[in-house]
């Protein structure tokens, strides 16, 4: 069964505190790998696509990294703005689009 | 500015009752979406609409229905049939052939009383 397992559920830093989120998966043929914000209350806002083992995407603070197992979203130095709940979606080869639960990241000053 | 606009923000409805929710964008993306977003749960798919006139069930569609009349909107109908109907819904589009890459409104959320 195509699953999408994202760890940990909350993580708590400090402001300046680099850190990983994880995004495990099992699906039968990876065709792409897509990393969201979602702001309280307010829709998920999209990031990054991965395609391929190896391959990585960054964006200020955020960069993005893919194995042939997981992801990991690296947050460099964060800042209290980068306060919101991070999803994982894997697209499968039937095209269907999986979501993770999400990590809720607190940054404080 | 382009974009997804999903009304209303907050809807409280009465046992029994149908209700409709609206979304319209104006990015001139074919593919449309509707997400359902409970807590501790990963989004999950009701219906989505490739093409105006056109629309497939996802994971979670019954209780649920939609019509694709234009391409610019998409609205969901929550029937009384649903069980539990309480959530946040979420309105996505996308552009052909980049199902991933979702463009998502600020969501719907009901309430049924």
């Amino acid at each position: 069964e195509d699953q999408v397992t994202q760890s940990p559920e909350a993580l708590r830093l400090q402001e300046g505190e680099s850190s990983s989120l994880n995004c495990s998966y099992t699906v039968s043929g990876l065709r792409g790998l897509f990393w969201y914000r979602q702001d309280p209350g307010k829709g998920p806002e999209f990031l990054f696509t991965l395609y391929s083992a190896g391959e990585e995407k960054e964006k200020e603070r955020l960069k993005a990294t893919l194995t042939k197992k997981e992801s990991f979203l690296h947050i460099t130095a964060p800042k209290p703005e980068d306060s919101a709940t991070y999803l994982c979606a894997v697209q499968a080869n039937t095209d269907k689009l999986i979501f993770g639960t999400g990590t809720r990241l607190q940054v404080f000053p | 500015d382009g974009g997804i606009t999903q009304s209303p923000k907050y809807l409280f409805r009465k046992e029994g009752q149908n209700v409709t929710l609206s979304c319209e964008q104006n990015l001139n993306h074919d593919a449309m979406y509707w997400y359902r977003q409970d807590p501790g749960q990963g989004l999950r798919l009701i219906y989505y609409s490739q093409i105006v006139n056109d629309f497939q069930k996802g994971d979670i569609a019954e209780g649920y229905s939609v019509s694709r009349e234009k391409k610019e909107s998409f609205p969901l109908t929550v029937t009384s049939a649903q069980k539990n109907p309480t959530a946040f819904y979420l309105c996505a589009s996308s552009m052909r052939g980049s199902t991933g890459e979702l463009f998502f409104g600020e969501g719907s959320r009901l309430t049924v009383l």
